[in-house]
């Protein structure tokens, strides 16, 4: 069975620091992974997705990036935080190709910068 | 682009029944969400409509209106775990992503 791998699970950085998020997806070959981030009041905000290894789409213009150095790996990181990077950040992925984004979350990272 | 609207909170009494509803405005559909979040967990999916019509799954049905761009989760016998939030997602025109609504707070009280 396909299982999805986050972490941690909850983080304090202080401004300025760099971040690293590592998220891996097992039993599953050739996934859609996603990066996503809720903050309060604002909803589940999609923040990349990649279609494939190297294949990074970024859906809004931020403070962060994201890699994808393996088919199952998927890495969110920032040079520098920023305190508007607080949230609940989530990995997520999905089967490739079938029309039907059926999306599976990993247990998500609650990050706050202080 | 893509515009999701939901009620922001909603509450209920266990054993009742809820109607939880979602309009959205989109250039290209491909396929409605309904996706149940517990608070500090991750979304859990629940329903996928792509054709008009009510799809039902044990206590939860989902309805689709794509002439009218609405969407609603329909709960029934409601428990106290249903006490949760329910996002509304559409996939993107791409047909690669979802995006969310800011869901709907929903409280279950005895």
């Amino acid at each position: 069975s396909q299982t999805i791998h986050q972490w941690p699970a909850t983080l304090v950085q202080p401004v300025g620091s760099p971040l690293s998020l590592e998220c891996t997806v097992e039993g599953t070959s050739n996934p859609n992974l996603y990066w996503y981030r809720q903050a309060a009041g604002r909803g589940l905000q999609l923040l990349f997705y990649s279609v494939g290894i190297g294949q990074i789409s970024s859906e809004v213009p931020q403070n962060l990036s994201a890699s994808r150095p393996q088919d199952r790996q998927f890495i969110l990181s920032s040079k520098k935080l920023l305190l508007s990077d607080s949230g609940f950040y989530l990995c997520a992925w999905s089967v490739r190709g079938t029309g039907n984004e059926k999306l599976f979350f990993g247990s998500g990272t609650q990050l706050s910068v202080l | 682009g893509q515009n999701i609207d939901q009620p922001t909170e909603m509450t209920a009494t266990e054993g009742a029944i809820v109607q939880i509803n979602c309009t959205y405005q989109t250039s290209g559909f491909n396929g409605l969400f309904w996706y149940q979040q517990h608070a500090g967990e991750a979304p859990t999916f629940l329903s996928y409509n792509v054709l008009d019509g009510l799809e039902e799954k044990g206590r939860f049905s989902s309805f689709l209106s794509r002439s009218k761009g609405y969407s609603y989760l329909l709960l029934k016998e409601l428990q106290m775990k249903d006490s949760a939030s329910y996002l509304c997602a559409l996939a993107n025109q791409a047909g690669t992503a979802l995006i969310f609504g800011k869901g709907t707070t929903l409280s279950v009280s005895s």
